[in-house]
């Protein structure tokens, strides 16, 4: 069965702890990894993509890398407005419009 | 505008009602997507045009509900005879077109409530 799983369900993390989200995948023919940052009552804010194992992304603070089952948000020295819901999605097979989500990691980052 | 625009934000509806939500897409975006979020869950897909047709309605979840983009543009779910399990945020999300490589944009959702 195709699925994304995210890991952990929630994050508590002080300001400048540096840590890393997971989103582990099991589907058939990868097209794209996708990260996105959900704020309360907001619709989702796209972050990265990545397509190849190998591959790696940076924005900021944030680090996305891909390996062939797997993904990894590296957050480095948070800071308290990094708090929201980062949400990982792939895109597979021949379903070139269907993203299909995990169910988000709630990261929370203390003053 | 310059992002991708729902309306209303908010819909408070009784059992057994019909109910139209709307999306803007962004300017130009000729791929348009509805998906459904539960609390404490990651949005879920329901259909997929490119233009005015339906690519991928894979993900509606019956028949009562319908969605239609008759000018390849603005784009209307429609749910018949909704139920309370139908109650959720409904996001809409463009992209410039379908595609493995372009980024698909959210709107802002509409918070359905079904009484």
């Amino acid at each position: 069965e195709d699925q994304v799983t995210q890991s952990p369900e929630a994050l508590r993390l002080q300001e400048g702890e540096s840590s890393s989200l997971n989103c582990s995948y099991t589907v058939s023919g990868l097209r794209g990894l996708f990260w996105y940052r959900q704020d309360p009552g907001k619709g989702p804010e796209f972050l990265f993509t990545l397509y190849s194992a190998g591959e790696e992304k940076e924005k900021e603070r944030l680090k996305a890398t891909l390996t062939k089952k797997e993904s990894f948000l590296h957050i480095t020295a948070p800071k308290p407005e990094d708090s929201a819901t980062y949400l990982c999605a792939v895109r597979f097979g021949t379903s070139y419009g269907k993203l299909t989500f995990g169910q988000g990691t709630i990261l929370t980052v203390h003053p | 505008g310059a992002g991708v625009s729902q309306t209303p934000s908010n819909k408070v509806t009784e059992k057994g009602k019909y109910v139209e939500l709307r999306c803007d897409p962004i300017s130009g975006h000729t791929a348009l997507y509805w998906y459904r979020q539960s609390l404490g869950q990651g949005p879920e897909f329901l259909i997929y045009f490119q233009g005015t047709g339906a690519a991928d309605d894979s993900g509606l979840p019956n028949d009562r509900f319908f969605a239609v983009r008759p000018e390849g543009s603005v784009s209307t779910l429609k749910i018949q005879r909704t139920e309370r399990g139908d109650s959720a945020v409904y996001l809409c999300a463009s992209s410039l077109t379908g595609g493995a490589v372009y980024e698909q944009f959210f709107g802002p959702g509409t918070r359905l409530t079904v009484l």
